[in-house]
């Protein structure tokens, strides 16, 4: 069993909907990363935080440490908005700060 | 800024060969890991430099594969011999200090024959 899960696997969405992926951890950690793929696209950071919310235009990421859980959650979606979506953990006996990677949650938004 | 950059952008090769992955960091970014992510599989870490150091790695799946990163700057992660699961997306990231978010780049596609 992965010690990052995320749910769902796969999104579909019609536009402007309010769309919430989920991150669930096993470990403790220092930091969560949200982290975003485009198709045929390189990853990009979204969000890294360690307690309470982070807001960046639509898109607003939520960690729960006690729950070992997050959400990344994106208002008023667009097409554009699709692509995968990854939460990343730091562990906290990870001296090296390499990243455990989930799943991904393939987002899909239609017209 | 430049960003992280990697080459060769896709690389098909046969069963058998050699190949060498390259990452270029962001200048001045101390800290550079290697990750990969094979078909269907979440992203794995492989290893880790800080400077020319090999500070972990431990995701290094066996012997055959090699990274070095002489002088600090650049990073090569050399495959030799390549075997069929060793196709997947090589992802290069790079950060400044320990804690600081990684930024990546867009990652190496290699289809191994």
């Amino acid at each position: 069993k992965n010690e990052v899960e995320q749910s769902p696997q796969n999104l579909t969405a019609q536009e402007g909907e309010f769309i919430t992926i989920n991150c669930s951890y096993s470990v403790g950690i220092s930091a969560l990363h949200w982290l975003q793929q485009h198709p045929g696209g390189g990853i990009v950071s979204l969000f890294m935080l360690s307690s309470g919310k982070k807001k960046h235009g639509r898109l607003i990421a939520t960690i729960n440490i006690q729950e070992k859980h997050s959400s990344l959650h994106i208002t008023a979606s667009h097409p554009r908005d699709s692509a995968v979506y990854i939460c990343a953990v730091r562990m906290n006996n990870n001296a090296g700060n390499m990243l455990t990677f989930g799943g991904g949650t393939r987002l899909m938004v239609k017209p | 800024e430049a960003g992280v950059t990697q080459f060769p952008s896709h690389s098909v090769i046969e069963k058998g060969q050699t190949v060498t992955l390259r990452c270029d960091p962001i200048s001045g970014h101390d800290n550079l890991y290697w990750y990969r992510r094979v078909m269907g599989k979440e992203i794995k870490f492989l290893l880790h430099f800080v400077k020319e150091s090999k500070q972990d790695e431990s995701g290094m799946p066996n012997n055959r594969f090699l990274a070095e990163r002489t002088g600090g700057t650049y990073s090569t992660l050399k495959v030799q011999p390549a075997e069929l699961e060793d196709s997947g997306v090589y992802f290069c990231a790079s950060s400044s200090w320990l804690g600081e978010t990684q930024y990546f780049g867009p990652g190496t596609r290699l289809l191994v024959l």
